[in-house]
C-alpha cells in the first residue's frame, strides 16, 4: 500500500528556504504514470494548491506551479531515494502552513495523502 | 484564478439526514473536472469523487457528486456519525491554476 511522509523543518527564518521531502513507500515514483501534488493549508483556513510534478514512465516529468508562487518554488524527484522535493524560496509568514504532499491521477487531485507537516516561518 | 463558492458555510443535520451542498464555480469547468474532499480535524483531507461524480476508491455508496458547467452538488443520502467534518470541492481546467473552495461544515445538530 503507497504511503507518504513529509519531513523537514518545523520552523524557518524568513528569507529562508523552505524545504520539504515527501517520503514515499509502498511503491515506486520511477516508472509511475501519476501526478505528485503538493498542497497547504494556513493555520485555520482552507486548501491551496502549491504545484505538482508529473511522472511518465522512467524519464518524463513535467512541472506545474501556482502563478502565484512559481518565481519562488521549485518540485523536484530523486528516484533513488524514492522522494519528492519542494523548495520554498524568500519565505514569509504568509507562507507558514500545514504542507501536504499527496498521488493522485491529476493536477491538485490526490487519493493518497501525507499525514501533513507544520512549516512556521517566523524569526 | 476560478474562484469556487461553497454553500452554505454551515450545514447542521442529524445523523440518518440527506446532506446536500452545493459548490459554484466563476467560470465553466470544462471536463467535469471537480473533485470533492472531507476533512476531520487534524487529519489530511480524502478524496471522496473525482470528475464530477466518480466516487473514489473505498468511498461508500451513500456519497454521490452530480453537475455540470458551473453548478455542482456533493449529496450524501444518510448521514454517519463519521461524515461530520468540513468538504471541500477543488477544480481544475486545463490552462489555469487549481483551487479548491473555502469548505462546508457538516456538523451535528
Amino acid at each position: 500500500q503507497l504511503q507518504l511522509q513529509e519531513s523537514g523543518p518545523g520552523l524557518v527564518k524568513p528569507s529562508e528556504t523552505l524545504s520539504l521531502t515527501c517520503i514515499v513507500s509502498g511503491g515506486s515514483i520511477s516508472g509511475s504514470n501519476a501526478y505528485w501534488n503538493w498542497i497547504r493549508q494556513s493555520p485555520g483556513k482552507g486548501l491551496e494548491w502549491v504545484g505538482t510534478i508529473r511522472t511518465s514512465g522512467n524519464t518524463y516529468y513535467s512541472t506545474y506551479y501556482k502563478p502565484s508562487l512559481q518565481s519562488r518554488v521549485t518540485i523536484s524527484i530523486d528516484t533513488s531515494k524514492n522522494e519528492i522535493s519542494l523548495e520554498l524560496t524568500s519565505g514569509t509568514a504568509a507562507d507558514t502552513a500545514v504542507y501536504y504532499c499527496g498521488r493522485g491521477g491529476g493536477i491538485a487531485v490526490s487519493d493518497t495523502w501525507g499525514q501533513g507537516i507544520l512549516v512556521t516561518v517566523s524569526s | 484564478d476560478i474562484v469556487l463558492t461553497q454553500s452554505p458555510g454551515t450545514l447542521s443535520l442529524s445523523p440518518g439526514e440527506r446532506a446536500t451542498l452545493s459548490c459554484r464555480a466563476s467560470q465553466y469547468i470544462s471536463n467535469n473536472f471537480l473533485s470533492w474532499y472531507l476533512q476531520r480535524p487534524g487529519q489530511p483531507p480524502r478524496l471522496l469523487i473525482y470528475t464530477t461524480s466518480y466516487r473514489a476508491s473505498g468511498i461508500p455508496d451513500r456519497f454521490s457528486g452530480s453537475g455540470s458547467g458551473t453548478d455542482f452538488t456533493l449529496t450524501i443520502s444518510r448521514l454517519e456519525p463519521e461524515d461530520f467534518a468540513v468538504y471541500y470541492c477543488q477544480q481544475y481546467v486545463d490552462g489555469t491554476s487549481p483551487t479548491f473552495g473555502q469548505g462546508t461544515k457538516v456538523e451535528i445538530k
